[in-house]
């Protein structure tokens, strides 16, 4: 079983969607939750950051971390065609020794 | 200034060139480091320097050979390269070491060797 698991698409969807991107773990020592959205042949830039369990939002992006069933979530809402990107889940442990980043999914909205 | 500087934007290098990527960075950040990133897959983590001293090597082969001159800059040497050693590779910076996984990564050094 890998560390970091997340559904590498591609996705497509049409503007305007709500987008549902996830990732599931198995390390339960893992605190600190991250996305990154990374653009053709650039680096990937930080999204969204959370500590344990809960909820944060930003604007168009939501995180939803739920650390009992080892699940986390980004959401984002009145997707645009600016979105088109892969998004990398990423968290490390309470000490920030092991920081891993989840395969990547491919998202591509359509006008 | 919120940004990591990575040069050059591409490399193309035959097996027997040397070869140096640079970056830099100054937002005071503590901690720096080097992926290597091929196409379709996650950054993997190649090195680590924590307050200016190499602290994680992951395994990396000889013919990389990081530097890291001072608290702002970060270099890659390379030297007799193999072909699958194309890849985009990316640096990257974090305020302090373990404490904060915020990473700030520059648009990367899309490297080809012939």
């Amino acid at each position: 079983q890998k560390e970091v698991e997340q559904d590498p698409g591609p996705l497509s969807v049409p503007e305007g969607a709500i987008v549902s991107l996830n990732c599931t773990y198995s390390n339960s020592a893992f605190q600190y939750f991250m996305w990154y959205r990374q653009y053709s042949r650039k680096g990937p830039e930080l999204l969204m950051y959370t500590y344990s369990s809960g909820n944060k939002e930003d604007g168009r992006f939501t995180a939803q971390v739920d650390k009992s069933s080892k699940y986390i979530s980004l959401f984002i809402r009145d997707s645009q065609p600016s979105d088109s990107a892969t998004y990398l889940c990423a968290m490390s442990d309470n000490y920030g020794q092991n920081f891993v980043f989840g395969p990547g999914t491919r998202l591509s909205v359509l006008p | 200034d919120t940004e990591v500087t990575q040069t050059p934007k591409h490399l193309v290098m035959g097996m027997t060139n040397k070869k140096s990527l640079k970056c830099e960075q100054h937002m005071g950040h503590r901690a720096m480091y080097w992926y290597k990133q091929k196409a379709k897959k996650p950054p993997e983590l190649m090195f680590v320097y924590s307050y200016e001293k190499l602290s994680i090597n992951e395994s990396v082969p000889s013919r990389f050979s990081p530097e890291c001159p001072n608290s702002s800059l970060l270099n890659l040497h390379l030297h007799a390269l193999q072909p699958e050693d194309s890849a985009l590779y990316l640096c990257a910076s974090s305020q302090v070491p373990g404490l904060d996984e915020k990473l700030f990564f520059g648009s990367g050094t899309q490297l080809s060797v012939l």
